[in-house]
């Protein structure tokens, strides 16, 4: 079974801090994605990766940036933390062409 | 661009009631359709897709069909268990099959 793996559940940080959020997936997959999950907007697309080192923004990279440098291992950076990036994060990842998205359970991050 | 529009809740149902939660798009091209599951407390789970207009998905009782001529793909179930409690999110994917766009999500809550 795919395991996605995000590092924390639960995540509080001040405003100005520098934050990461870790993703790891155990299945070999090419393409790895962050999306944020708020009430009422779905999910939306931050950014995603179809191989290492690869990045490309997706529909809100806006204070966001990402790193890739090994295959299984994709990290979100909040470079300076604002209170409108509290929100629910979701890391997924896929073999190409039309497979499923598999996802971790989520890090719910409150910026105070 | 893509986009899905999910019908919005909180949808509250009696145990055994008939399901249907609506979801239409708006793509170029041949777009795949599925809808993802999200219990509480974790991520999203696949439940279902359809890759070509008239295909039908199902999966634990739940059907959606892929009707190109009103670009829709509603949900529906024949009888809901409280088990079935949770988010339910509509999504396509662009032509290449990689990325998924996601409507808002419509919360399910079945009542004994």
């Amino acid at each position: 079974d795919v395991k996605v793996t995000q590092s924390s559940r639960y995540l509080v940080k001040r405003t100005g801090e520098k934050v990461f959020l870790e993703c790891v997936q155990d299945m070999d997959h090419e393409n790895m994605f962050w999306y944020r999950q708020d009430p009422g907007l779905g999910l939306r697309l931050i950014y995603f990766s179809y191989d290492v080192k690869m990045k490309e923004k997706g529909d809100i990279p806006e204070g966001y940036s990402v790193s890739r440098e090994k295959k299984e291992r994709f990290s979100l950076i909040l470079e300076s933390a604002s209170t409108n990036q509290t929100s629910m994060y979701l890391c997924a990842s896929s073999t190409p062409n039309g497979a499923p998205l598999h996802f971790g359970n989520g890090t719910r991050l409150t910026v105070t | 661009g893509n986009s899905v529009t999910q019908m919005e809740g909180p949808v509250t149902l009696s145990e055994e009631a008939f399901l249907t939660i609506n979801c239409t798009y708006t793509a170029t091209g041949y777009p795949s359709l599925f809808w993802y599951v999200q219990y509480p407390g974790e991520g999203l789970q696949l439940l279902l897709k359809a890759t070509k207009a008239d295909d039908k998905g199902s999966n634990k009782g739940f059907e959606a069909t892929y009707r190109k001529e009103t670009t829709s793909f509603h949900l529906e179930k024949g009888s809901v268990q409280v088990s079935d409690s949770a988010v339910y999110f509509c999504a396509l994917s662009d032509n290449a099959g990689n990325m998924l766009t996601f409507g808002g999500g419509t919360r399910l809550m079945v009542k004994p």
